[in-house]
Formats: C-alpha cells, structure tokens, sequence
C-alpha cells in the first residue's frame, strides 16, 4: 500500500550526464514537492507543483527542471549534474494546506562519478 | 521570515532514558507544527503534528504541546526504545501574506538520536 512511490532508489550517473528521477503517488494529492537533502540535513525545497501550476524556489539552480504530466506522476530532471549534485532526493505530496500532512516518499539517493 | 531551531545534536541516550529534543519557531501567520522522522536510509514521516496554539500531538508514546507564549514545539518520550534511533526535524508550515503558501514547509536543521541498549 506504498502511497509516494520513487524510482529508482539508487542512481549513478556520470558528471554532466542528464537524469531523470520519477516519483508516482496514490492519495490524489493536490501538490508534489521535490527536495534535495545532504547527509542528514534538512530537506530543502527545490520546487513544487499545485496541480500543473509550477512554483520554482528561488535559489533552485537552473540545471534542475520538472515536469509534472499528471495528477500521479512527477519528474525530476537534472540537466548536467555536477558532483555537488550527489545527494539523496525526496518526494513529497500533500492536499496543500497548511495543516495538512506531507507524505514522503523513500527517497533515490544520486552518485555522480 | 519563518525559522525553526532545534537543539544541537547528536543526542545519545541509553534505553528506558527520558527524552527532550528542544524546537523553538519564529512565523509570521498562525503556523502549524510538525515532527518528523528520518531512519536510516529512508524518506522522512510523519510523527505527530499540532495545527493550533495549545494542542498536544502525540504518536507512538511522543508528545509535543503548541506553546504560541514561547513559540516553542518540544518533542518528548518519557522512556526511548532502540528502535527509535533516527534523526527528528521539527518543522513548520504558515499561511503568507496575499496566498497560500501550499503547505510548504520550513524545517529545523535536525537532531541525531543514537539510542544504546
């Protein structure tokens, strides 16, 4: 019964090589977050979607874009990682309110060699 | 602008052990207040949660009381597991002046717990 679903869970990629993360959900939510995390950091936001309405964060670097196709999916593509990149990515998903719940998914952890 | 503290960590602490993980906020609306926790490896849940002034969320032996009078969200167990090893990120969500701010969360920094048998 996996609600927020991440794909793939581990990824390697090559320095400036483009990749794409997919994240899929099953509660019908309203907004997907994407967040970027580092060793046990604090989550920090790079962008979310209120239904196909796109609100970029404003120190997203521009390398990382999104798509979001439907209410279920949402995509996260880097566009030439750099070894800064490397980092473990979140997905989120919640009905938008400020008292409302985001439910994360497991996370893809990135390498870039 | 909204910010979250949490006490410094990492917090080691030996089983049955009482613990306080300490979070103070700053916003500018009516905030709600979450916890949340990371074990190793995996994506981040849900806790407990408290959306007005004065409530107290509460969830698997967890309690945290909304404290506006001293902006604070302080999570405590009155006897910790091993199993509850992970790492614990207060969080806040606001409403923002002239629209929603679409549940975006800010997050405190986190707090480390190592719980030893």
């Amino acid at each position: 019964d996996a609600m927020v679903i991440q794909n793939p869970r581990y990824q390697v990629t090559q320095f400036g090589k483009p990749v794409t993360l997919s994240c899929s959900q099953t509660l019908n939510h309203n907004v997907m977050y994407w967040y970027q995390q580092k060793s046990s950091q604090a989550p920090k936001l790079l962008f979310h979607y209120y239904d196909k309405d796109f609100n970029n964060e404003a120190d997203t670097p521009d390398n990382f874009q999104s798509r979001r196709p439907n209410t279920s999916f949402c995509f996260l593509d880097i566009r030439s990682p750099g070894l800064g990149d490397a980092a473990m990515y979140l997905c989120a998903t919640s009905r938008g309110s400020r008292t409302d719940t985001q439910y994360f998914g497991p996370g893809t952890r990135l390498t870039v060699l | 602008g909204n910010s979250v503290t949490q006490m410094e960590g990492p917090v080691t602490l030996s089983e049955e052990a009482f613990l306080t993980i300490n979070c103070t906020y700053t916003a500018t609306g009516y905030p709600s207040l979450f916890w949340y926790v990371q074990y190793p490896g995996e994506g981040l849940q849900l806790l407990l949660k408290a959306t007005k002034a004065d409530d107290k969320g509460s969830n698997k032996g967890f309690e945290a009381t909304y404290r506006k009078e001293t902006t604070s969200f302080h999570l405590e167990k009155g006897s910790v597991q091993v199993s509850d090893s992970a790492v614990y990120f207060c969080a806040l969500s606001d409403t923002y002046a002239g629209g929603t701010s679409y549940g975006k969360l800010t997050f405190g920094q986190g707090t480390i717990l190592t719980v030893h048998p």
